[in-house]
């Protein structure tokens, strides 16, 4: 089945712990990015990736890293998470200008 | 970056159609539109994307002006199960970031 896959679904963490959030898709798609989603924000882009090893800063880049070192794999990386970093997280995978969207992780740092 | 403005909260009807209206004044050349549906819990689901005039797929119509400022979703004869958030989303995944509006509560009543 074509997905997107994130890990883990929840998680509550403290202040300064790092973290990874793991994020997988098996549609071999190029594109692949990172959203968070707050009440009444709506969606927005953390980072985004081209291709292996092409990474670009989106909206609400600060506090977070990201790395693309295979085709199917986009971790996001908060090295020392704060609580304004308390969102739902998704990952998504694209083509076509279409993207396809992982089913979420919801993060609360403490 | 294209900033984009849709209404809060729209009511309606079960078998009524349905227009949802995204404002996108700062849209660029190389941008396209796109609508996402997104339930509780789960991540967006694409819907329909447009460059300009009218796309019509399965489930919506898109509709863009020759200025491409605004776009307007039309869900035709909705039922409850269309009761979620609707996001427009202006950019291109072939290169450019990404920028989500707040989304649009749509609530079907019976």
């Amino acid at each position: 089945e074509a997905q997107v896959t994130q890990n883990p679904r929840y998680l509550i963490t403290v202040t300064g712990k790092k973290l990874t959030v793991t994020c997988s898709q098996n549609m071999n798609h190029e594109y692949m990015s990172w959203y968070r989603q707050d009440p009444g924000l709506g969606l927005r882009q953390i980072y985004y990736s081209m291709n292996v090893e092409v990474t670009d800063k989106g909206d609400v880049p600060e506090g977070y890293k990201v790395s693309r070192k295979e085709k199917r794999n986009f971790p996001l990386i908060l090295e020392s998470p704060s609580p304004n970093q308390t969102s739902l997280y998704f990952c998504a995978s694209g083509r076509d200008r279409e993207q396809f969207f992982g089913p979420g992780t919801r993060l609360t740092v403490l | 970056l294209a900033k984009t403005t849709q209404p809060i909260s729209m009511d309606s009807y079960e078998g009524q159609e349905v227009n949802i209206t995204c404002s996108h004044n700062n849209i660029a050349t190389n941008d396209y539109i796109t609508w996402y549906q997104q339930f509780p819990s789960q991540g967006p689901r694409f819907i329909i994307q447009g460059y300009k005039t009218k796309v019509t797929n399965e489930v919506a119509s898109l509709f863009i002006p020759a200025d491409r400022k605004s776009s307007t979703l039309s869900l035709p004869r909705v039922s409850l199960s269309d009761t979620a958030v609707y996001y427009c989303l202006v950019g291109d995944i072939k290169g450019n970031k990404l920028v989500f509006g707040a989304g649009t509560i749509l609530r079907v009543k019976s």
